[in-house]
């Protein structure tokens, strides 16, 4: 299967300050990738779908401006959480699919944000 | 609006016994496909078994087979002589044809107990 790795997996800031995580297609080029923030005990929330040169889709109620979503090559999506704030913290995973639309998702390790 | 539910928080299971994990989901679709993926701890989600809905035969992986009831709207996951390596997170997951959205239910955690 397709490999899709995603940076860093822990990352502690302090609030106010902003924090990139990158998600990398390895083995295959993605068009589309996927932000999804998972709370604990709690299923996995789509925020945005990232496309490769263009503006990324920010799912309802999902802050456009805190959370940056760059997607400038085939294997690169990142997203930045400006001005991060304890409410920010989380399990930020990424993910892409091979193929059609019915294909199966390829995650990433998951990024884990503490905002102190 | 789809939903996926899962309703069972958390499930054991002795090593070598079989499991089965409940999910059920809404849509008004009739093009849809349906998956189980497994989240181990610290380890990305991988996909378990998919299903696509106009099959009407149950998908089966190994020691992996899922129950399709399309009426009933019922996606259950049974783990058959299951193992230590099992432990994880189970998500269920719907998305219709042509869609990019994948709707997942909740999660069930499952213990093995050796």
């Amino acid at each position: 299967g397709a490999v899709v790795s995603q940076h860093p997996s822990r990352v502690i800031c302090k609030s106010g300050t902003s924090v990139k995580i990158e998600c990398r297609s390895l083995d295959f080029q993605a068009t589309t990738m996927f932000w999804y923030r998972q709370f604990p005990k709690k299923s996995l929330m789509l925020m945005a779908t990232s496309n490769e040169g263009s503006k990324a889709t920010y799912e309802q109620g999902v802050e456009k401006d805190k959370f940056l979503i760059n997607h400038a090559s085939l294997t690169l999506s990142t997203l930045t959480v400006t001005s991060a704030h304890p409410e920010d913290s989380s399990f930020y995973i990424c993910s892409s699919r091979q193929g059609g639309a019915t294909g199966e998702l390829f995650f990433g390790e998951g990024s884990r944000l503490t905002v102190l | 609006a789809q939903t996926v539910t899962q309703s069972q928080p958390e499930m054991s299971v002795q090593e070598a016994e079989t499991v089965t994990l409940s999910c059920t989901y809404d849509t008004s679709e009739s093009d849809y496909y349906l998956f189980w993926y497994k989240q181990p701890p610290s380890r990305q989600m991988i996909l378990v078994i998919r299903q696509e809905a106009y099959k009407q035969q149950n998908a089966t992986e190994n020691r992996f087979s899922v129950n399709f009831q399309k009426a009933a709207k019922s996606f259950s996951l049974k783990i058959s002589d299951s193992q230590l390596g099992d432990a994880a997170m189970y998500f269920c997951a719907c998305t219709i044809s042509g869609t990019y959205k994948y709707i997942f239910g909740t999660g069930t955690r499952l213990k093995v107990l050796a």
